[in-house]
């Protein structure tokens, strides 16, 4: 079956305008993650979602970021009035579900390379 | 908090030679580890986890890992490099139950 799907792959933004990055994630899954992956912070938590709730929103760095999730499947994630320092490759994965025990295994999408100049 | 360290930011190895890739980890109790290969422009794979049990545990593209709680070491191991091995690799280890902590990243590089 299709692995989790990201898009746009690439996206070079203008600062200050707005983005929206999209996980399609496989089909079943009702875990779904968000990380960040940046040349001076690695990779970084952002937000988990179980089905279409967000217990976990810890990791987003600022109030310009949010996610939501519809139908327990697609997310979307939504940078506000971005700045260069957003400049970076989002990563979604999902898991068949959350255990609670940290077993499950996350499958990662290519990502989306965000660029604003 | 649980975290993992890897030491070696970029390996470079013969293709045909043996490689190994330390991660350490930073744990009260047994932690739930994982390797994950990025080649360049891809997402993240995984290689092989370890949750508990067997010490040695086999994952794919013939890689495997040793879980050492005397050491807090969780180092990946190939016997032998293929060119295509050339990529990022990762250890991390799960906090909360979900959410993955991951290591720096060690860079390997084969030459012919």
């Amino acid at each position: 079956g299709a692995g989790v799907s990201q898009s746009p792959s690439n996206k070079v933004t203008e600062k200050g305008k707005d983005v929206e990055l999209r996980c399609d994630p496989i089909s079943g899954h009702t875990a779904l993650y968000w990380y960040r992956q940046s040349l001076g912070q690695g990779l970084e938590f952002l937000i988990y979602f179980q089905g279409n709730s967000a217990p976990d929103k810890s990791g987003l760095p600022s109030d310009r970021f949010s996610a939501e999730r519809t139908g327990g499947s697609v997310s979307t994630l939504t940078i506000q009035r971005t700045q260069q320092e957003d400049s970076a490759v989002y990563l979604c994965a999902s898991s068949l579900e959350t255990s609670g025990w940290g077993t499950d295994t996350q499958y990662f999408g290519p990502g989306t390379r965000l660029t604003v100049l | 908090a649980q975290s993992v360290t890897q030491p070696d930011i970029h390996i470079t190895v013969s293709e045909g030679a043996s490689l190994e890739l330390r991660c350490n980890y930073s744990y009260g109790a047994t932690p739930y580890l994982f390797w994950y290969v990025q080649s360049p422009g891809q997402g993240l794979q995984l290689l092989l986890k370890y949750f508990s049990g067997d010490t040695l545990v086999q994952g794919i593209k013939g890689f495997e890992a040793e879980f050492k709680r005397s050491q807090s070491s969780f180092n990946l191991r190939k016997p032998s490099v293929h060119w295509s091995d050339a990529a990022e690799y990762f250890c991390a280890v799960v906090t909360l139950g979900y959410k993955l902590s991951f290591g720096a990243g060690t860079t390997v590089t084969v030459r012919a």
